[in-house]
């Protein structure tokens, strides 16, 4: 069973601070990496995607991977209250090309 | 305006009924999807489908029917044998290998 974890939290972060959430999956074999937000009662949307060891960046907001270790994180600069959300990792595997493996989520809280 | 519509946006099921849900999406995507999430969980997969006229299980497809008549379209219908079907129905659609989310249906039974 290929699985994706992440802390539920909730994760409480100062406004103005870095907020780093974190991802781990099993499938050695997967290759591409996502970040959705979803807001309470609201869809997912996506965030970022990685598909290459390292950092990619976009606004306030890092994707880092590092595929030997097998996890993901993303990590939020200049932390605002509307950034409060949940953080959903997903992940696309090698033999499963169409298909991918979501974890739970992680709360963040942005605090005023 | 491209985009994936759902409706209803709430759905109450009385015991022992079927509902179908609407799904339309204007992306020209060819994969299609349906996620199930219940309070505080991820995403679960019911049904998805690649192309056209077909479409494949999911982790939890029992007590669920899809279709997929139409590229644009992919309803789903919640059977009687959906024993605990309250829950967010989400539907997605899949571009180069990043899926999008349409705003999704809540569904109760009363």
């Amino acid at each position: 069973q290929k699985e994706v974890e992440q802390n539920s939290g909730p994760l409480s972060v100062p406004e103005g601070a870095i907020a780093s959430l974190n991802c781990t999956y099993s499938d050695r074999g997967s290759q591409s990496f996502f970040w959705y937000r979803q807001y309470s009662g609201k869809s997912p949307e996506l965030i970022m995607f990685i598909y290459s060891n390292g950092d990619k960046e976009d606004g306030r907001f890092t994707a880092q991977l590092n595929k030997a270790s097998q996890y993901v994180s993303l990590l939020i600069r200049d932390s605002q209250p509307s950034d409060s959300a949940t953080y959903l990792c997903a992940v696309k595997g090698w033999v499963s090309n169409y298909q991918l493996i979501w974890g739970a989520g992680t709360k963040l809280i942005i605090k005023p | 305006d491209g985009g994936i519509t759902q409706s209803p946006k709430y759905l109450f099921r009385k015991e022992g009924q079927n509902v179908t849900l609407s799904c339309e999406q204007n992306l020209n995507h060819d994969a299609m999807y349906w996620y199930r999430q219940d309070p505080g969980q991820g995403l679960r997969l019911i049904y998805y489908s690649q192309i056209v006229n077909d479409f494949q299980k999911g982790d939890i497809a029992e007590g669920y029917s899809v279709s997929r008549e139409k590229k644009e379209s992919f309803p789903l219908t919640v059977t009687s044998a959906q024993k605990n079907p309250t829950a967010f129905y989400l539907c997605a659609s899949r571009g180069l290998d990043e899926q999008f989310f349409g705003p999704g249906t809540r569904l109760t039974v009363l």
